[in-house]
Parts: structure tokens; C-alpha cells; sequence
């Protein structure tokens, strides 16, 4: 299993700027992901993040909305830039192995006013 | 592209009584399944997974699902719900690092 840290647990940010999400894991892991769930509706993954690599985007997220850093195997932070009320979500990270369970920090509730 | 389906959006249900959640995925070649719980304000639960081995697969909180290759399906149940019960299920498919999630199926258990 994995424990995940996410900060900030919420926030409420004004339009326009940008917050960045930070995930700890307490192992080292290979790859990590991104999630997004807008208010009552499911969970789209935004991205997958290999460390010492590019970030992998999901059809419909770009790096420039949505960057991505992996600086080492516990680590890695989503940032939404420029954001406008549409961004306001629930942002997820995750780890998980090949043919294994995902696991989830609590998520980052936003809301963009 | 590889797909998840739930088949009821909402799902109410007495107190005692059983509860059938559906979900069917579009690929039974390698797939890894799940279904997790959302509780209100909360993060996500695993409540179950088929990996692989036996079709029935039991979880937690006295839930189960059945793996069905033939019909690409993988239901949830449970016997006798309690109101503790009320949350959003998602069912989630794997068929390789990355989960597919369903749209989801919000349970709501009245007394």
C-alpha cells in the first residue's frame, strides 16, 4: 500500500492566477497520476508523470494549463495556472503499479471565485 | 479507447434491502477491475478488485462483485445495505498503469 499527502486539502483562489498542488508518497514510485473530478462527475485523468521524464497529457490538458513536476520518485506537483471558475474541481493525485490497486491522497478541493 | 460504464446514475434503496450496482467495461483482454467509495467530502475507498483467479471476488463492508468476461460486466452487490451506506460508487477498469473511471452511481439508503 501507499500513503498519500496532498496539500493544500482546499483552497479558493481569484480567477486569473495559479495554484500549485503538491503530492508526497511514502515509497518510491515509478509513475504517478493525475486526476480531476468537477463537481459531480466522475474522475478524467489530466496526466501521468514519470520522474526524469515529461509529464504524459490526457486528450483536452495541455502543459501550459496544466504543468507538471516529477523531481524524484515521492514527489510531484500539479499546477493550474490562469484559472478561471471552470477549473474549480477536485484535483487528485495517485500512484499505482501494473496490474495493482491505485491509491489516492485526499484531494485538493479549489474553487476558483 | 478502452471505456467504463455505469449503468445507473443514481440508485435508492431501503435500509436491509439488497443493492445491485452495474458496471461493464469494453475490453476483458488484461483488465484489471475495481470498484471504489466516495463518501461525502471524503477521498476515495477501494472497496474491491478483481485481479485475477476467482470470478467473486469479496471486498469490504460485506460488498462483492462478480467478474463476467463473457459479458464484459463486473456488478457490485450487496446483500442488506445500511444507511452508513449513502456515497458515490465508482467502478474503475485497468488495462495497464491507468484506471478508466465510470461515471459514477450515487447510492442513497433510506430508513
Amino acid at each position: 500500500s501507499a500513503v498519500i499527502s496532498q496539500k493544500p486539502s482546499r483552497d479558493i483562489c481569484q480567477r486569473g492566477t495559479s495554484l500549485t498542488i503538491q503530492c508526497q508518497v511514502d515509497s518510491q514510485v515509478t509513475m504517478m497520476f493525475w486526476y480531476r473530478q468537477q463537481p459531480g462527475q466522475s474522475l478524467t485523468l489530466i496526466a501521468t508523470a514519470n520522474q526524469g521524464s515529461e509529464a504524459t497529457y490526457e486528450s483536452g490538458f495541455v502543459i501550459d494549463k496544466f504543468p507538471i513536476s516529477r523531481p524524484n520518485l515521492t514527489f510531484s506537483t500539479l499546477t493550474v495556472s490562469n484559472m478561471s471558475p471552470e477549473d474549480s474541481s477536485i484535483y487528485l493525485c495517485s500512484v499505482a503499479g501494473l496490474g495493482t490497486e491505485a491509491f489516492f491522497g485526499q484531494g485538493t478541493r479549489l474553487t476558483v471565485v | 479507447a478502452q471505456s467504463v460504464t455505469q449503468l445507473d446514475s443514481q440508485v435508492p434503496v431501503f435500509e436491509e434491502a439488497p443493492v445491485e450496482l452495474r458496471c461493464n467495461y469494453s475490453s476483458s483482454v488484461s483488465v484489471y477491475l475495481f470498484w471504489y467509495v466516495q463518501y461525502p467530502n471524503q477521498g476515495l475507498q477501494l472497496l474491491l478488485k478483481y485481479l485475477s483467479g476467482s470470478t467473486l471476488v469479496k471486498g469490504i463492508n460485506g460488498f462483492e462483485a462478480e467478474f463476467n468476461k463473457s459479458q464484459t460486466s463486473f456488478h457490485l452487490r450487496k446483500p442488506s445495505v445500511h444507511i452508513s451506506d449513502t456515497a458515490e460508487y465508482f467502478c474503475a477498469a485497468s488495462w495497464g498503469y491507468k484506471l478508466s473511471f465510470g461515471a459514477g452511481t450515487t447510492v442513497t439508503v433510506r430508513a
